[in-house]
């Protein structure tokens, strides 16, 4: 069965530094990615996902996901937090094809200090 | 680009009573909407599938009867949480399957429903 997993619950980041968080999927063939942030209270709104193609792929607000195969990882990576960007982020994969239900990750909670 | 609206967005009722959410897509047609539980500081878990015209495939653990899904149209499906207990309290997430650019199937999500059962 596929999963997903954060190893991190809570990382703090100091504006202006660059960031990266974790993501590690369990999945017998090629998954279909997906990161989603989560604002206190709100939906999910979808960063960036890997379909296929290319394994560095850019999202939304300057962040980028790499999906490394031999790794089994998707890691999210912002060169330059902004205070706005604290929130929650998940870390999600759909198997068979894209547009089937997703399995989430547990979530990262991103704080960012001044 | 689309849009998936939930009504309400937040409910409080009583122990006991029957509370319907409904998820909509309001600018595509959606033969498939799944539902999605998220306690507070947790992740979203997938309670079932709803699929246009039948019924709705639940997941394991998740009581079909207590959680109720109408899927009557391509661009309305409803939860609706029967006799609802403090326990059921959570934010309850629609998403919608539609094509998106290059014919890719792609997921659009709800802003969510928080429900709180008193």
């Amino acid at each position: 069965a596929q999963s997903v997993t954060q190893p991190d619950i809570h990382i703090t980041v100091s504006e202006g530094a660059s960031l990266e968080l974790r993501c590690n999927y369990s999945y017998g063939a090629t998954p279909y990615l997906f990161w989603y942030v989560q604002s206190p209270g709100q939906g999910l709104q979808l960063l960036l996902k890997y379909f296929s193609g290319d394994t560095l792929v850019q999202g939304i607000k300057g962040f980028e996901a790499e999906f490394k195969r031999s790794q089994s990882s998707f890691n999210l990576r912002k060169p330059s937090v902004h205070w706005s960007d604290a929130a929650e982020y998940f870390c999600a994969v759909g198997a068979g094809q894209a547009g089937t239900a997703l399995i989430f990750g547990k979530g990262t909670t991103l704080s960012v200090s001044s | 680009g689309a849009v998936v609206s939930q009504h309400p967005s937040w409910v409080i009722c009583k122990s006991g009573t029957s509370v319907k959410i409904e998820c909509r897509s309001l600018d595509f047609q959606a033969t498939t909407m799944f539902w999605y539980r998220q306690f507070p500081k947790q992740s979203l878990m997938l309670m079932a599938t709803s699929n246009e015209g039948s019924k709705a495939t639940y997941e394991q653990g998740v009581e079909k009867d207590k959680f109720l899904i109408n899927h009557a149209s391509l661009t309305l499906s409803t939860l609706t949480v029967t006799s609802a207990h403090p326990e059921d309290s959570s934010f309850y997430i629609c998403s919608a399957r539609h094509t998106g650019l290059a014919g890719a199937n792609v997921l659009t999500f709800g802003a969510g429903s928080r429900l709180t059962v008193l």
